[in-house]
């Protein structure tokens, strides 16, 4: 089975773009999960997606949104970009539902905004 | 609220064996995970423990859990250079509905 893929694997921006982020789950995995990783704060959950809806959140502003569309495929955009969103963005994908679920993390898209 | 917590750095001679350590503070986590990320990579799994289980044996890899003291431990046996890197604890405050909460990472260093 092919594992999580993002793309793209590195972006470069400027400070007021705006950037979209998009991961592939496993195949069968209907749950996405966004997020963010620098030095400084470590990983911070951004927000999950299942069934095209979202279901949590993490603390960020509304600059970050996302979506999921009907094939599980998902998509983060972040506009007005500054230079602290300068991160790793990881995405991962898990199997909802009772039990154990373990999520399968992505290689991550690394963003670098000047 | 969920916080985990590490240290942040841990450093071993090659052959030795590496423990690095976990506290958790959310009582109703199911499932604790230990993921492991090289230089420029996302997360690997390494393994899970279940919260009803003291201890888990995966080859190499040991994990210990202590549910009374929140606390959990990873144990790499004969430590390879290969396995320098960072090691995220994760827990999983309710097993559905709930997002990971992670650690800062262990970043274990194995010298030759």
């Amino acid at each position: 089975k092919a594992g999580v893929t993002q793309t793209p694997r590195y972006l470069i921006k400027t400070r007021g773009q705006q950037v979209t982020l998009s991961c592939s789950p496993i195949s069968g995995h209907r749950s996405v999960s966004w997020y963010q990783q620098t030095p400084g704060q470590g990983l911070q959950f951004l927000f999950e997606y299942f069934s095209e809806t979202q279901r949590n959140k993490g603390n960020f502003p509304g600059r970050f949104s996302g979506r999921q569309f009907s094939n599980s495929r998902s998509e983060m955009n972040v506009s007005t970009l500054e230079l602290g969103d300068s991160a790793l963005y990881l995405c991962a994908s898990s199997v909802l539902g009772r039990g154990r679920r373990t999520q399968y993390f992505g290689p991550g898209t690394r963003l670098t905004v000047l | 609220g969920e916080d985990v917590e590490q240290s942040l750095f841990l450093s071993v001679r090659e052959g030795d064996s590496s423990v690095i350590n976990c506290t958790y503070t959310d009582s109703s986590s199911t499932y604790l995970y230990w993921y492991k990320q090289e230089p420029g990579a996302g997360l690997q799994l390494l393994t899970y423990i279940f919260s009803n289980m003291d201890m888990k044996q995966d080859q190499r890899l040991t994990v210990l859990l202590n549910k009374k003291d929140k606390h959990l431990s990873l144990r790499i046996a004969d430590t390879q250079t290969g396995d320098s890197a960072i090691y995220f604890c994760a827990e999983t405050p309710d097993n559905y509905g709930q997002n990971f909460v992670f650690g800062p990472g262990t970043r274990l260093s194995v010298l030759p």
